[in-house]
């Protein structure tokens, strides 16, 4: 079965600080993984997908096949980037995700 | 297009009446998916439609719940008999549904239910 993890329910880290949102996955395939993000009072939306290797937003996230992780970084955090983030692991056959219980940032001015 | 849209936003009901929810996916993408959200935990995945053909329903799915997409492009969920159990937000999102993974899906603003 697969499963993700995303141990800080709470985040808050000052302006212009670096932040890391843990991802920890479970999958017996080879993983596609994903970042969401949902702005207040707005809709869940793609961040950042491990594939592309881009960078939105200033955000990055590797994967790490041997940790089995999926952290997402910020070197310098901005207000904007309060929001509630979901780490996402795709089924590679079907599309369906499995989502974590997800992460609030806050960053504070 | 101005992305997927659900209906209605919200829905009260009570106890033991059926509801039904309507979600307007992206023009031309193939599939559809429906999750459901409860207070501080991820979406969790319902079912998916590829076109109009419903090819996976989640354990979470019990009997009380049908969904469809007839003619692959709007999908509905009903929920029968409500249970306040069955409160949660109820999220939409559609793919393009290419093979190869990697698919993005873009959700709509879901419906939030409450059951009395």
């Amino acid at each position: 079965a697969q499963r993700v993890t995303q141990p800080e329910k709470l985040l808050s880290v000052f302006k212009g600080a670096p932040v890391e949102l843990k991802c920890n996955y479970s999958y017996s395939g080879s993983p596609e993984l994903f970042w969401y993000v949902q702005y207040s009072r707005q809709r869940l939306q793609l961040l950042l997908r491990h594939i592309s290797r881009e960078s939105i937003k200033g955000f990055t996230a590797d994967l790490n096949k041997g940790e089995t992780s999926f952290h997402l970084k910020k070197p310098f955090a901005q207000e904007e980037d309060s929001a509630m983030y979901y780490c996402a692991l795709q089924d590679t056959n079907a599309g369906k995700s499995t989502f974590g219980d997800g992460t609030t940032l806050t960053v504070k001015p | 297009d101005t992305g997927v849209s659900q209906n209605p936003r919200h829905k009260i009901t009570k106890r033991g009446q059926n509801v039904t929810f309507r979600c307007d996916p992206i023009s031309e993408h193939n599939r559809l998916y429906w999750y459901r959200q409860t207070l501080g935990q991820g979406p969790e995945f319902l079912t998916y439609f590829q076109n109009e053909a419903q090819l996976e329903k989640s354990r979470l799915l019990s009997d009380r719940f049908s969904a469809e997409r007839p003619k692959g492009s709007f999908s509905t969920l009903e929920i029968q008999r409500t249970e306040q159990g069955d409160s949660a937000m109820y999220l939409c999102a559609s793919s393009r549904g290419l093979s190869g993974g990697q698919e993005t899906q873009y959700f709509g603003p879901g419906t939030r239910l409450l059951v009395l």
